[in-house]
């Protein structure tokens, strides 16, 4: 099984739409859950960190984390053209290596 | 503004072939990463870096070695380059002991293996 499963898309929405991204996980040792977007022919850039539970926003995006059910989530509220990506989650332990999801590859209609 | 750089964009090479991959970071960091990324496989890591002439294997290291001589420099060595390589390879960094540090990535080299 692998550690880190994420939702595989893809995912196509209009403009304006709310948008989902979702990835579960096993290793209890996972501390730091992140958030990528990788544009098409670029390498991935970091959009959101958090390390507890909960909800943090910035902007128009919300990064959701339940430890107990070993669930993150990542919203985009209103969501645009210029959001069309690959989302990739990813989780580090203490010791700084990182684990990422496949991605989940998002188009945002006009 | 923290750069990576990679030495191709995209790279075709032969069967047999040794390949070399460059990356190139501006921000003194002693971390370096190398993946390789494939549909439906994400992200994989091939082997890192933590200090000049440290390395150690990742999750997939069969097939390629490393080489890190200087702090800002980490090269990837296919030593005999075999179709199943073809992908795309990205070479990250950030700085050691940051364990919430997001690692800064290149924009990545598309090799293709004929």
């Amino acid at each position: 099984q692998k550690e880190v499963e994420q939702d595989p898309g893809p995912l196509s929405v209009p403009e304006g739409a709310i948008v989902s991204l979702n990835c579960t996980y096993s290793n209890s040792a996972f501390q730091y859950f992140m958030w990528y977007r990788q544009y098409s022919r670029k390498g991935p850039e970091l959009l959101m960190y958090t390390y507890s539970s909960g909800n943090k926003e910035d902007g128009r995006f919300t990064a959701q984390v339940d430890k107990s059910s070993k669930y993150i989530s990542l919203f985009i509220r209103d969501s645009q053209p210029s959001d069309s990506a690959t989302y990739l989650c990813a989780f580090n332990t203490n010791a700084g290596k990182s684990t990422f999801g496949d991605g989940t590859t998002l188009t945002v209609k006009p | 503004d923290v750069k990576v750089t990679q030495s191709s964009r995209y790279l075709v090479k032969r069967t047999g072939e040794k390949v070399f991959l460059e990356c190139v970071q501006d921000m003194d960091h002693e971390n370096m990463f190398w993946y390789r990324q494939d549909p439906g496989l994400g992200l994989r890591l091939i082997y890192f870096s933590y200090d000049v002439k440290m390395k150690e294997k990742g999750d997939i290291p069969e097939g390629y070695s490393v080489s890190r001589e200087k702090k800002e420099r980490f090269s990837l060595i296919l030593e005999s380059a075999s179709t199943n390589q073809t992908s795309m390879y990205l070479c990250a960094s950030n700085l050691q002991g940051a364990s919430t540090d997001t690692q800064y990535f290149g924009p990545g080299t598309r090799l293709t293996v004929l």
